[in-house]
């Protein structure tokens, strides 16, 4: 069984609707990444969290320890969003050592 | 705005033949990572890399792969004898301090092994 699941795998939204991806871990952790992989294949990190919610623009990611449960939300949606969404955890005494999902395909169409 | 580089972007080589990755991280980063990612699968852990030691590294890193900051400025991944199975994206990232911030990724080397 994989450590981090993502869901959904493949996502198509029209443009301006209302996004949220899911990530579950079955591992203690010590924080949760949420990165972003452009076509081209370029990564960038989104937020790191370790608990409660953090908000960048358009974007928000809530994490619930106890659930096990993180979620990335897309307000407003842009096709410019269009991008592989990936989430990561560092597991617990594991140091710096990030565990990928294997990623939410987002296609937000015009 | 800072950025981590990789060099170069696509390498090809023949399997069996030695291979070295090169990333320069933010200057002021004091941690260092490589990932790899295989076409269509997901970003996979390699090493981590801090006051020129590893840190730690996952069963990927075999001991054909090694890491060096050679001169305090770029940091590489050199892969003897490489295998077919090699083939993919290596991404390097760093940090300035753990546990406070996420990772910046360099844009990725792409490598081919024929």
């Amino acid at each position: 069984k994989n450590e981090v699941e993502q869901s959904p795998q493949n996502l198509t939204a029209q443009e301006g609707e209302f996004i949220t991806i899911n990530c579950s871990y079955s591992v203690g952790i010590s924080a949760l990444h949420w990165l972003q992989q452009h076509p081209g294949g370029g990564i960038v990190s989104l937020f790191m969290l370790s608990s409660g919610k953090k908000k960048h623009g358009r974007l928000i990611a809530t994490i619930n320890i106890q659930e096990k449960h993180s979620s990335l939300h897309i307000t407003a949606s842009h096709p410019r969003d269009s991008a592989v969404y990936i989430c990561a955890v560092c597991r617990n005494n594991a140091g710096n050592m990030l565990t990928f999902g294997g990623g939410t395909r987002l296609m937000v169409k015009p | 705005e800072p950025e981590v580089t990789q060099t170069p972007s696509h390498q090809v080589t023949q399997m069996g033949q030695e291979v070295i990755l090169r990333c320069v991280p933010i200057s002021n980063h004091l941690y260092f990572y490589w990932y790899r990612q295989i076409l269509g699968q997901k970003v996979e852990f390699l090493v981590s890399f801090y006051n020129n030691e590893i840190s730690e590294k996952s069963e990927i890193f075999d001991d054909r792969f090694s890491v060096e900051r050679p001169d305090g400025s770029n940091f590489t991944l050199k892969i003897r004898s490489t295998k077919l199975e090699d083939s993919a994206m290596y991404f390097c990232a760093s940090i300035k301090t753990s546990g406070t911030v996420g990772q910046y990724f360099g844009p990725g080397t792409r490598l081919t092994v024929t």
